[in-house]
């Protein structure tokens, strides 16, 4: 089945410092890929949706200068926080759309960011 | 604008016991309906999902859901619950596009 590998799975930074989050879809193409943050014991909130080769739409509330997307191929889109701060650790997850026509898609592992 | 709501946060079982997670939602048309899984700091794992066809819905682990349009449900079961079971439950709806997740219901297990 599609396979979304996401790196890293934990990271710890220093406030100010950016950090860079991979994800790759292993056996398919993705032209779309979501990004979700999810703070503890709460739901998943989307915070851009990218699009190969064009850029990203970013839900509202979210800083896009903040949490750069991009999506240049068809396997990877990573997602960087700039700047980061304590109030940006969470958990990141990305999830790729397998099967538009069905509703399919596939969630990486998600990343845990803590910045200190 | 879709949302869903799963009105349990926590719900606590029996190991063997039945189980169902509640969940509701809004959507402007017919909508796709899954249902994840997420351990402890992990990802999340399709249970199953239903976008047309029969309205009871097979999923993995022995899992099932009822998609009824009539009172905006679709809500999971399973017969008998393992310990291994015990995991964070997201109701999700969506279309073509992005989904829209649930709060989650936490599940606790007891022997």
């Amino acid at each position: 089945g599609a396979v979304v590998s996401q790196h890293p799975s934990r990271v710890i930074c220093k406030s100010g410092t950016s950090v860079k989050i991979e994800c790759r879809s292993l056996d398919f193409q993705a032209t779309t890929m979501f990004w979700y943050r999810q703070f503890p014991k709460q739901s998943l909130m989307l915070m851009a949706t990218s699009n190969e080769g064009s850029k990203a739409t970013y839900e509202q509330g979210v800083e896009k200068d903040k949490f750069l997307i991009n999506h240049a191929s068809l396997t990877l889109s990573t997602l960087t926080v700039t700047s980061a701060h304590p109030e940006d650790s969470s958990f990141y997850i990305c999830s790729a759309q397998t099967d538009p026509d069905r509703g399919g898609y596939t969630f990486g592992s998600g990343t845990r960011l803590t910045v200190v | 604008a879709q949302s869903v709501t799963q009105p349990d946060i926590h719900i606590t079982v029996s190991e063997g016991a039945s189980l169902e997670l509640r969940c509701n939602y809004s959507y402007g048309a017919t909508p796709y309906l899954f249902w994840y899984v997420q351990s402890p700091g992990q990802g999340l794992q399709l249970l199953l999902k239903y976008f047309s066809g029969d309205t009871l819905v097979q999923g993995i682990k022995g899992f099932e859901a009822e998609f009824k349009r009539s009172q905006s449900s679709f809500n999971l079961r399973k017969p008998s619950v393992h310990w291994s079971d015990a995991a964070e439950y997201f109701c999700a709806v969506g279309a073509t596009e992005k989904l829209t997740f649930g709060t989650g219901t936490r599940l606790t297990i007891i022997p």
